[in-house]
């Protein structure tokens, strides 16, 4: 059965201060990984796509990595307008996608 | 701008009365979702469409259906709603093939009282 779990469950880091949050995965052949920000009340958020270990991306502030057990979020000097909820998601080769629970995270001014 | 509408954006409805939440999407993507998020929760899988293809996921109640006219719209009937149906109801769109994303609607709160 496909699982995804993330940690920490909450976060809460002062302005400037750089953190990463943990995505773990199993997966029946990995099709891609998804990373995406869902503030309160609305739909998610896409930020990125990861396909294959050893893959990167960054979008400002942001930027995931992939292993073969794991992705990371890596936030680099965050900023109050970045706080919201990570949800990391995986879709396997029978094109099912999975989602993990989220990771709450408050930037403080 | 393309995108993916949900109407409506709240929806209060009395328990055992059945209700229709819509979905809507100018992004002309072949595969449609339901989701249902409770509170602090994942979103889960209700079901989904390939073009007209439908599958459901297995331990979707039987409350829960789903019809697709056609490309653009996706329909979620409630057919008896219980307290536990409450829920944000999440619709999405992705293009099929390796790692498609989706792209996610707004979201329909949903109460039962």
């Amino acid at each position: 059965e496909d699982q995804v779990t993330q940690s920490p469950e909450a976060l809460r880091l002062q302005e400037g201060e750089s953190s990463s949050l943990n995505c773990s995965y199993t997966v029946s052949g990995l099709r891609g990984l998804f990373w995406y920000r869902q503030d309160p009340g609305k739909g998610p958020e896409f930020l990125f796509t990861l396909y294959s270990a050893g893959e990167e991306k960054e979008k400002e502030r942001l930027k995931a990595t992939l292993t073969k057990k794991e992705s990371f979020l890596h936030i680099t000097a965050p900023k109050p307008e970045d706080s919201a909820t990570y949800l990391c998601a995986v879709q396997s080769r029978g094109q099912n996608f999975v989602f993990g629970p989220g990771t709450r995270l408050s930037v403080l001014p | 701008d393309a995108m993916v509408i949900q109407n409506p954006r709240y929806q209060v409805t009395q328990f055992g009365k059945p209700v229709t939440l819509s979905c809507s999407q100018t992004l002309n993507h072949n595969v449609m979702y339901w989701y249902q998020q409770k509170s602090s929760q994942a979103p889960k899988l209700l079901f989904h469409y390939y073009d007209k293809d439908f599958n459901n996921e297995a331990d979707t109640p039987d409350n829960f259906q789903s019809r697709r006219p056609n490309t653009s719209f996706c329909f979620l009937d409630i057919r008896s709603p219980g307290l536990g149906d409450a829920a944000m109801y999440l619709c999405a769109t992705s293009r099929p093939g390796q790692g498609g994303e989706q792209y996610f609607g707004p979201g329909t709160r949903l109460t039962v009282t």
